[in-house]
């Protein structure tokens, strides 16, 4: 079974600064990525996905994620982060075997200091 | 205005009460998902249903029900059963399952608290 693991609880950049969140997955083949941001109290919005290609996805709100097979991660990326990127920020596998199941890392919490 | 939709945003269960979290989408989609969301451990599966009339468990199904009669509606039911039902509760929709994998797209959550 696929597994996702997302070091970082919590992370807190200043207003401009650049930004890396870390994801790494286990899984025996090549997998479908997803980035998700979730404001407090809301759903969760897709940011990015990968499913083959390119290995530099670029997605919405300035955020590129690069896929890595040989290191099993798919970080995400902003070079300035503004203060309403603060939010929970999810990473998801999902395998090319099982259907449309997705496995969700524990999330990153990022705070934007001022 | 294509999307999903959950209600009510905010619910409140007495000991010993079923509740029903209702999720409607609007979007023409196959599948729906509930997830459960606890601080700290991302979001788990409760139940998903790839076509109407049809559904299976998830990772954490004890204590939930489900029901598919329509393609719009995945209601979710928490029973008496499920003894810390206390959580966000996040509804998801994604196209059909043939031909791959398909992206999810999340309804706004409800907040479920015991009284």
């Amino acid at each position: 079974a696929q597994s996702v693991t997302q070091p970082d609880i919590h992370i807190t950049v200043s207003e401009g600064a650049s930004l890396e969140l870390r994801c790494n997955y286990s899984y025996g083949a090549t997998p479908y990525l997803f980035w998700y941001v979730q404001s407090p109290g809301q759903g969760l919005q897709l940011l990015l996905k990968y499913f083959s290609g390119d290995t530099l996805v670029q997605g919405i709100k300035g955020f590129e994620a690069e896929f890595k097979r040989s290191q099993s991660s798919f970080n995400l990326r902003k070079p300035s982060v503004h203060w309403s990127d603060a939010a929970e920020y999810f990473c998801a596998v999902g395998a090319r075997n099982a259907g449309n199941m997705l496995t969700f890392g524990g999330g990153t919490r990022l705070m934007v200091k001022p | 205005d294509g999307g999903i939709t959950q209600s009510p945003k905010y619910l409140f269960r007495k000991e010993g009460q079923n509740v029903t979290l209702s999720c409607e989408q609007n979007l023409n989609h196959d599948a729906m998902y509930w997830y459960r969301q606890d601080p700290g451990q991302g979001l788990r599966l409760i139940y998903y249903s790839q076509i109407v009339n049809d559904f299976q468990k998830g990772d954490i199904a004890e204590g939930y029900s489900v029901s598919r009669e329509k393609k719009e509606s995945f209601p979710l039911t928490v029973t008496s059963a499920q003894k810390n039902p206390t959580a966000f509760y996040l509804c998801a929709s994604s196209p059909s399952r043939t031909g791959g994998i398909k992206t999810q797209y999340f309804g706004p959550g409800t907040r479920l608290l015991v009284l």
